[in-house]
């Protein structure tokens, strides 16, 4: 019930496309989701993050849709570019001080020119 | 420059010989993590520490270690390393470690390798 399953593992897209990656979850007392993006040879760095009382949020390219009945949600990243090849982590938590961040396997994206 | 720092970027051990992965923070942070990425297993809590002297299990803890005797410094220790425990390690800080709408900072990583 902790888990957070993430898909796909890989994707590839060409540039100026649509990027998609989904997330489910099924902690229902999750109530903070965020993305963190990681290039080759870096920590993980925080994208963008949404809480459950919104369906959508966006800064710039990066789109989060949040739907809560089906616990899942996604990252769409529009006009796709080379620099945005990276690996991608969703996570889910508690919004309580100490819990920890629960990580989906990642998703590796490479976005072609 | 607000940072995590971790050190050393690469090791190399043998199987039981103690080692210690140092991270030390410079944004008065009271929150402090580590993880292990591994491949298809994304990244996993090993320890946390919500503040000085108060640290806790993630959910890998097994064969290590952690101590928190000053708020910026978070070691990760291994005290009889075996090649499972080879792999990517990140430590993270974060304000108050309250997890809303607060950003959780990165190292660069540690990549071990356990022979």
């Amino acid at each position: 019930q902790q888990q957070v399953k993430q898909s796909p593992q890989s994707l590839i897209v060409q540039k100026g496309g649509i990027s998609i990656i989904n997330c489910a979850y099924e902690n229902t007392a999750f109530d903070y989701f965020p993305w963190y993006q990681q290039f080759p040879g870096k920590g993980p760095a925080l994208l963008i993050a949404i809480r459950p009382d919104v369906s959508e949020k966006k800064e710039g390219r990066f789109t989060i849709s949040f739907n809560k009945s089906a616990k899942q949600f996604s990252l769409h990243i529009m006009d796709s570019q080379p620099g945005d090849s990276a690996t991608y982590f969703c996570a889910a938590t508690i919004n309580q001080a100490g819990t920890a961040l629960i990580f989906g396997k990642g998703t590796t994206l490479s976005v072609s020119s | 420059e607000a940072q995590v720092t971790q050190n050393p970027r690469y090791l190399i051990t043998v199987t039981g010989k103690k080692l210690t992965v140092t991270c030390s923070q410079n944004m008065n942070h009271e929150y402090m993590s580590w993880y292990r990425q591994d491949p298809g297993l994304g990244l996993r809590q090993i320890y946390y520490s919500m503040n000085v002297e108060v640290t806790d299990k993630g959910d890998v803890p097994e064969g290590y270690k952690v101590s928190r005797k000053e708020k910026r410094n978070f070691p990760l220790i291994l005290e009889s390393p075996s090649p499972n425990q080879t792999s990517l390690y990140f430590c993270a800080s974060s304000l108050t470690g309250g997890t809303a709408n607060e950003k959780l900072f990165f190292g660069s990583g540690t990549q071990l390798s356990v022979l």
